[in-house]
Order: structure tokens, then C-alpha cells, then sequence
């Protein structure tokens, strides 16, 4: 168990619905990151939240929207999207700092597998 | 810019057998980190090893043995007496120091058969 929850683990929505993203760390990070992956690519860096500021969108579709309401809690809200959107999303959390203090390694939620119809 | 390469798409071996994954990196940074992670079937990645650039070491933790090599750009991981339990995608990546941004490899199948 890495102490990194994510809720649902799997989501089947349409197009034109609403949905949210749920992870949890209980690590006592302060940072907190979206990742994609799908098949047949490398993982992509979606979001970065440090100290619940958001310091990264690499990119990312308007359709994706994070929020980082206090530093264990990350959504991936969710609206309009497109069959290209199925994928597994990961979070992940992490402790960054000084360099003495920070410990650098990621510890990754199980995922949510998502299915756009 | 930073890369990282995992030639091996995929890699089958019988149980007992020992096998090496490859990782090659990319990098201009000083400072800097390396990480594995094993992804089972179930989904979640599982941090494995973290080596900072100053630290040539290899490291051994039971079956699992790291060989860290600046000169060639190099992190390899090799499982001694590979078990079923280790099929998963193996995945390297890098991060630079001062940042938070991991850049992973597309990942090593690897599959042990009984």
C-alpha cells in the first residue's frame, strides 16, 4: 500500500457528461500530480500542484480541469470528452523542498481506468 | 533535453533465469535523479530504486541489483532468479534536481513464464 488512494478505480462516461477525479494521499506530501497513460505511450505529465499552488499544465486540454483544495486532496474534473481521452489516470504525490528535505520520488496511486464512449 | 530510453519493448524469460533491463538517459543537468518503477497488472506504479547523480554506487536489495554508470548514461536492473511475481512493465525515469517534473521511459514488459 503506497498511501496514495484514488477513487473510482473505473469510469465509463459519454461525451457530453460531467465527472470527477478523486485521489488522496496520506503521506503528508506537498506536492501532487495528474499523470495519463495510455496505451502504447510514455506516461504524460499532466498537472503539478506544489504547496496547492499549480506550477505545471503541460498542455492540457481545457476539457481537464485540476483543483487542489488542500494538500492531500487533487481532482481531475472532468467534462465533454473525447474517446482519445480513454486512458488510465494516475496520481501521484511527493515531499519537495530543500534539497535536504525533499525526497523526490513519486509515490503513484492505483489509477483510474476511464472508457469515453 | 531530456530523455529517456528503454530499448527493450519486451522481454520474456523462465522462471529462475536472471534478466537485465535497460535504461539510458539523457541530460545535461549536474545534478539529477534516477528512479524505477514496476507496474503490475493491478495498475499502480511501485517506486522501486531513487539514485542521485553523485552517487555511483550499485545497489543490491535481495534479487533486485542496480548498476548505475555515468560514463555510458546508464541504469540497469537486473532481477537474479526471476519469480512469476515479477511480470509487470518496468518503467526508468529521470528528474532534474531543483524540479519535481519526472520524464519516464515507455517502459520494459517483461514477462516470466513458469
Amino acid at each position: 500500500e503506497t498511501g496514495v488512494t484514488q477513487t473510482p478505480r473505473h469510469l465509463v462516461m459519454g461525451m457530453t457528461n460531467k465527472k470527477s477525479l478523486k485521489c488522496e494521499q496520506h503521506l503528508g506530501h506537498n506536492a501532487m500530480y495528474w499523470y495519463k497513460q495510455s496505451a502504447k505511450k510514455p506516461l504524460e505529465l499532466m498537472f503539478v500542484y506544489n504547496f496547492k499552488e499549480q506550477t505545471e499544465n503541460n498542455s492540457v486540454p481545457s476539457r481537464f480541469s485540476p483543483e487542489c483544495p488542500n494538500s492531500s486532496h487533487l481532482f481531475l474534473h472532468l467534462h465533454t470528452l473525447q474517446p482519445e481521452d480513454s486512458a488510465l489516470y494516475l496520481c501521484a504525490s511527493s515531499q519537495v523542498g530543500t534539497l535536504a528535505s525533499s525526497s523526490y520520488e513519486q509515490y503513484f496511486g492505483p489509477g483510474t481506468r476511464l472508457t469515453v464512449t | 533535453a531530456q530523455k529517456v530510453t528503454q530499448a527493450q519493448t519486451e522481454i520474456s524469460v523462465v522462471e529462475k533465469e536472471d534478466v537485465t533491463l535497460d535504461c539510458v538517459y539523457e541530460t545535461r543537468d549536474t545534478t539529477y535523479y534516477l528512479f524505477w518503477y514496476k507496474q503490475p497488472p493491478s495498475g499502480e506504479l511501485v517506486f522501486l530504486i531513487r539514485r542521485n547523480s553523485f552517487d555511483e554506487q550499485n545497489e543490491i536489495s535481495g534479487r533486485y541489483s542496480w548498476n548505475f554508470q555515468k560514463s555510458t548514461s546508464s541504469f540497469n536492473f537486473t532481477i537474479t532468479a526471476s519469480q512469476v511475481v515479477d511480470s509487470a512493465v518496468y518503467f526508468c525515469a529521470l528528474l532534474r534536481g531543483a524540479t519535481n517534473k519526472l520524464i519516464f521511459g515507455t517502459g520494459t514488459l517483461l514477462a516470466v513464464q513458469p
